[in-house]
């Protein structure tokens, strides 16, 4: 079982370049989630899916965009990369939100010169 | 707002040793409290809590919550090397704020050999 797949591993853009990361999910999750991991500030929920055809913002939203593109997949869009965007991205899903655990993918790696 | 507390931030064991992670939250509308485990990659599901005095256990891990003095622990017996890892301690907000999670700061477990 793959869980969810998160591309690229890392990535490294210049400042004002976009780039979009891609998740996919095979565990027919209905809610999927983009979030941040920065050193000292713990996960932060930059958008959410709770059900495919929905997106909502979440406590970080500025500077990216979403598209649930279908059920499996979640993709997040940087339109002109900042070097405050340099994090580590993990996405994630779960079967129901506020129901059910958040299942992770292993994360990218992204730096912004 | 919503605040998780994890303690001890960080522990040193050897190998065979027990450890409790520790977690109190101070919440408005609680819903479940989930651990995670995060090695260097993504976080990954460890147990989800919703009722008091309820032990869960998967081998040498159990967790329980007491909703009455908010808050939960996480034992591991006989450590291993293999237990090294951040532990995240994590609420869910019902409510409101339906399926909000709030991150504590994690306890990092180094287990030596």
């Amino acid at each position: 079982n793959a869980g969810v797949t998160q591309t690229p591993k890392f990535q490294v853009l210049k400042t004002g370049q976009s780039m979009t990361l891609q998740c996919a999910q095979d565990m027919n999750h209905n809610s999927m989630y983009w979030y941040r991991q920065d050193p000292g500030m713990g996960l932060r929920l930059i958008y959410y899916s709770a059900s495919e055809g929905t997106t909502d913002k979440g406590e970080v939203p500025n500077g990216y965009n979403v598209s649930r593109l279908n059920k499996r997949e979640f993709s997040l869009r940087l339109e002109s990369a900042a070097p405050s965007q340099t994090s580590v991205y993990f996405c994630a899903s779960s079967k129901d939100r506020g129901r059910s655990p958040l299942h992770f993918g292993n994360g990218t790696r992204l730096t912004v010169t | 707002e919503d605040k998780v507390v994890q303690s001890p931030l960080s522990l040193v064991v050897h190998e065979g040793d027990t450890v409790t992670l520790n977690c109190s939250y101070e919440v408005t509308n609680f819903r479940s409290l989930l651990w995670y485990k995060q090695e260097k990659k993504a976080p990954t599901f460890l147990f989800m809590l919703t009722s008091s005095g309820i032990e869960k256990k998967s081998g040498r891990l159990s967790s329980i919550l007491d909703k009455k003095e908010l808050f939960s622990i996480l034992n591991i017996t006989a450590t291993q090397t293999g237990d090294s890892a951040v532990y995240l301690c994590v609420f869910m907000a019902g409510g409101t704020s339906y399926g909000k999670l709030t991150f504590g700061q994690g306890t990092i477990l180094t287990v030596h050999p």
